[in-house]
C-alpha cells in the first residue's frame, strides 16, 4: 500500500504570491491533518479534514485554508505569503473508522522557503 | 490554555543504555489525549502511541516503554537498551477532545545514540 504522498517536496516562492500544497493520503483513510514545522515555533497543529468537512483548526490566521476532495486529497493554501511562512508542511492521514482512534501516517512533507 | 513541556533539549547516551524522555502536560480538561512523536533525521513524523486520559495503564511495545501518570501531569517515555536507529528528536503532545486550537506540540527532546 502506498504512503502518504505531498506535493511538491520543495517550494520557493516570493512575499505576496500564494501556494498550493497537496497531499494524498494512505487508501482509505479518510482524515487528513496538516501541521507545520519551524525552528522557531516548532510544530503546529494547522487544521484536520474528515469526509470533506473541516473537524478541526489550529490557532493560524485566515490566510491559511485548506479543503478535502471527496477522494480524500487535500490541500491546503496559503495566500500572501510572509518570511515567517517558510517551514515545513507536514500532512498525516488515518483510517478513523469510527471505532477507535487509529495510527496517524505522515507523509514526508513540503519544504517551503519564502524569499 | 493547554502546554506541553519537554524540559531535555537533548540528550546523548551510548548505545544499549536505558533513556527516559519527560514529558509534563497541562489542561483543564478531564477528557484528553496524550500522544508521542518520532522524527528522525530524514525529516518524516512517526506516530508512536496515544494515550487517553481515562487510561492510565502503563505500555511496553518492545524496547519502547510509556508511563502515564495523571497525577503530576505526566506521560514519559523510556527506551530500553537504545540503539543507534533510536536517534531523533522526539515530539510529546496533547490534543483535547473539542474543536478548535487542541493539538498542541512540546518542543521536542533530540536523543542522539551514540555507538
Amino acid at each position: 500500500k502506498a504512503g502518504v504522498t505531498q506535493t511538491p517536496r520543495y517550494l520557493i516562492k516570493t512575499r505576496g504570491q500564494q501556494v498550493t500544497l497537496s497531499c494524498s493520503p494512505i487508501s482509505g483513510h479518510r482524515s487528513v491533518s496538516w501541521y507545520q514545522q519551524t525552528p522557531g515555533q516548532g510544530l503546529q497543529f494547522l487544521f484536520e479534514y474528515f469526509s470533506e468537512t473541516q473537524r478541526n483548526k489550529g490557532n493560524f490566521p485566515g490566510r491559511f485554508s485548506g479543503r478535502q476532495f471527496s477522494n480524500s486529497r487535500s490541500e491546503m493554501n496559503v495566500s500572501t505569503l510572509e518570511l515567517g511562512d517558510s517551514a515545513l508542511y507536514l500532512c498525516a492521514s488515518s483510517l478513523e473508522d469510527g471505532v477507535s482512534y487509529n495510527e496517524q501516517f505522515f507523509g514526508p512533507g513540503t519544504r517551503l522557503t519564502v524569499l | 490554555a493547554q502546554k506541553v513541556t519537554q524540559a531535555q533539549t537533548e540528550i546523548s547516551v551510548v548505545e544499549k543504555e536505558d533513556v527516559t524522555l519527560d514529558c509534563v502536560y497541562e489542561t483543564r480538561d478531564t477528557t484528553y489525549y496524550l500522544f508521542w512523536y518520532k522524527q528522525p533525521p530524514s525529516g518524516e513524523l512517526v506516530f508512536l502511541i496515544r494515550r487517553n486520559s481515562f487510561d492510565e495503564q502503563n505500555e511496553i511495545s518492545g524496547r519502547y516503554s510509556w508511563n502515564f501518570q495523571k497525577s503530576t501531569s505526566s506521560f514519559n517515555f523510556t527506551i530500553t537498551a537504545s540503539q543507534v536507529v533510536d536517534s531523533a528528536v522526539y515530539f510529546c503532545a496533547l490534543r483535547l477532545d473539542n474543536y478548535g486550537q487542541n493539538f498542541v506540540f512540546g518542543p521536542g527532546t533530540r536523543l542522539s545514540v551514540l555507538p
